[in-house]
């Protein structure tokens, strides 16, 4: 089953933008509008951040928004913000009635 | 408010059974699917399961596939996992996440449980 590909690891310092990327292959991300982000700080639940590749949910800030291109979806978090260090993980719909997640990146603030 | 509460988790020798429960609150439970996602120490997020709403239909990763057995009680609002044959491998936090019936996303989560598997 899917395993999505992410850097381990991206930094930016407050108020600047930064962009995570995710790569699958086209029997996951490329293959159906099924992307999602989370967020996770240490010792919590993830939180949805994007739905549907583009989507927030409410109570998201704007400052975060999701794209894609091909089989490389992206997370971009502009105007960075201290509270916005946090370990990020994509997920796809992978065919078959399964899920895939990405290996995580840590964002740090600097 | 939306709640998921896992509960059941704990130390279990290798080849093993254990049962993990979800209770849900603040929303009508049997119309939404379910999934378990579970986290190794200091590892990413797997997933495991997904159960429609009515529980007729569920699915497994290749990875507890013929192990864990996925079910609920619509009228506990409780949703369950069990595992049997574990291994250190299943050893992680385990957590409910509400399918939010878009596609594939999990819009709440519950705190987890941990599972540790270890002789």
């Amino acid at each position: 089953q899917s395993a999505l590909t992410q850097p381990p690891s991206a930094s930016g310092s407050p108020g600047q933008s930064v962009t995570i990327s995710c790569t699958g292959t086209s029997s996951d991300i490329g293959g159906y509008n099924s992307v999602s982000w989370y967020q996770q700080h240490p010792g919590k639940a993830p939180k949805l951040m994007i739905y549907e590749v583009t989507k927030r949910p409410s109570g998201v800030p704007d400052r975060f928004s999701g794209s894609k291109s091909g089989n490389t979806a992206s997370l971009t978090v502009s105007g960075l913000q201290a509270e916005d260090e946090a370990d990020y993980y994509c997920s796809s719909h992978a065919g078959s009635n399964s899920l895939g997640f990405g290996g995580g990146t840590k964002l740090t603030v600097l | 408010e939306v709640q998921l509460v896992e509960s059941g988790g704990g130390l279990v020798q290798p080849g093993g059974s254990l049962r993990l429960s979800c209770a849900a609150s603040g929303f009508t439970f049997s119309n939404y699917n379910m999934n378990w996602v579970r986290q190794a120490p200091g590892k990413g997020l797997e997933w495991v399961s997904y159960i429609t709403n009515s529980g007729s239909d569920t699915y497994y990763a290749d990875s507890v596939k013929g192990r864990f057995t996925v079910s609920r009680d619509n009228a506990k609002n409780s949703l369950y996992l069990q595992m049997s044959s574990l291994r250190a491998e299943d050893t992680a936090v385990y957590y409910c996440a509400r399918d939010g019936g878009r596609a594939w996303d999990n819009d709440c989560w519950g705190q987890g449980t941990l599972v540790t598997v270890s002789s």
